[in-house]
């Protein structure tokens, strides 16, 4: 059974819609994170949230929004999408002050 | 800025070679470096890791060799095999010094190809 369930796994959006992309880990860990992959910048760092709280945010563009509504969940709310925002977008997880992360399977998001 | 730098992009071995995977980082304050391995369609997966007290790691046929003076790294993935062909990031962390906030920086990945 996957640890870390990420939905949906691919994601058409229109330029200038909005999406939420789901991440929900059962490893019982307390902090979890946002990365983004693409061809350009390989796994770059999005947010960390530990205990629910924002840790570190390293996205310069606040249509980018991290919603933790659950100790388990970091959601991902992306605004005003543009194509340059085409990516696969990987949750992680860990142990509060261990940096061993769990990854997701990623979302695969195409911005037409 | 690229804190954490990987080479070769790309590299090739002949299954049952010694392939290694190099990686440099500029920030003193890092302290943990994890290896991860990710495979086409998936996540990375964490492979071996390193504090920055040891010099050595070993796990079965990864090692990490690590030169905290010259803030070098290196993989080696000894007798590879073709399931060994995936892409390999170095990543790094500053456990000691973050105060929680334990993100880790890669590298831009080294794609590893095996042949049988």
């Amino acid at each position: 059974d996957p640890k870390i369930i990420q939905k949906p796994k691919y994601l058409v959006a229109v330029t200038g819609s909005e999406k939420i992309l789901i991440c929900e880990q059962y490893l019982g860990h307390n902090a979890m994170y946002w990365y983004r992959q693409s061809a350009k910048k390989p796994l770059e760092f999005m947010f960390s949230y530990s205990y629910q709280k924002l840790m570190d945010n390293q996205t310069a563009s606040s249509r980018f929004q991290p919603q933790s509504s659950k100790k388990n969940h970091l959601d991902l709310q992306i605004t005003a999408l543009k194509p340059d925002d085409s990516a696969t977008y990987f949750c992680a997880s860990s142990q509060t002050g261990n940096s061993d992360y769990t990854f997701g399977s990623g979302t695969r998001l195409l911005v037409i | 800025q690229q804190q954490v730098r990987q080479s070769p992009q790309s590299l090739t071995v002949w299954e049952g070679e010694t392939a290694i995977l190099n990686c440099s980082y500029e920030n003193s304050a890092f302290d943990y470096f994890p290896w991860y391995q990710q495979f086409p369609g998936e996540g990375p997966a964490l492979l071996i890791a390193i504090r920055s007290v040891s010099d050595k790691k070993e796990d079965g046929r990864f090692t990490i060799f690590f030169n905290k003076r010259e803030k070098k790294l290196s993989l080696h993935i000894t007798d590879s095999q073709p399931g060994d062909s995936a892409t390999y990031f170095c990543a790094a962390s500053a456990e000691g010094a973050t105060g929680g906030n334990n993100k880790l920086t890669f590298g831009q990945g080294t794609v590893l190809s095996v042949i049988p």
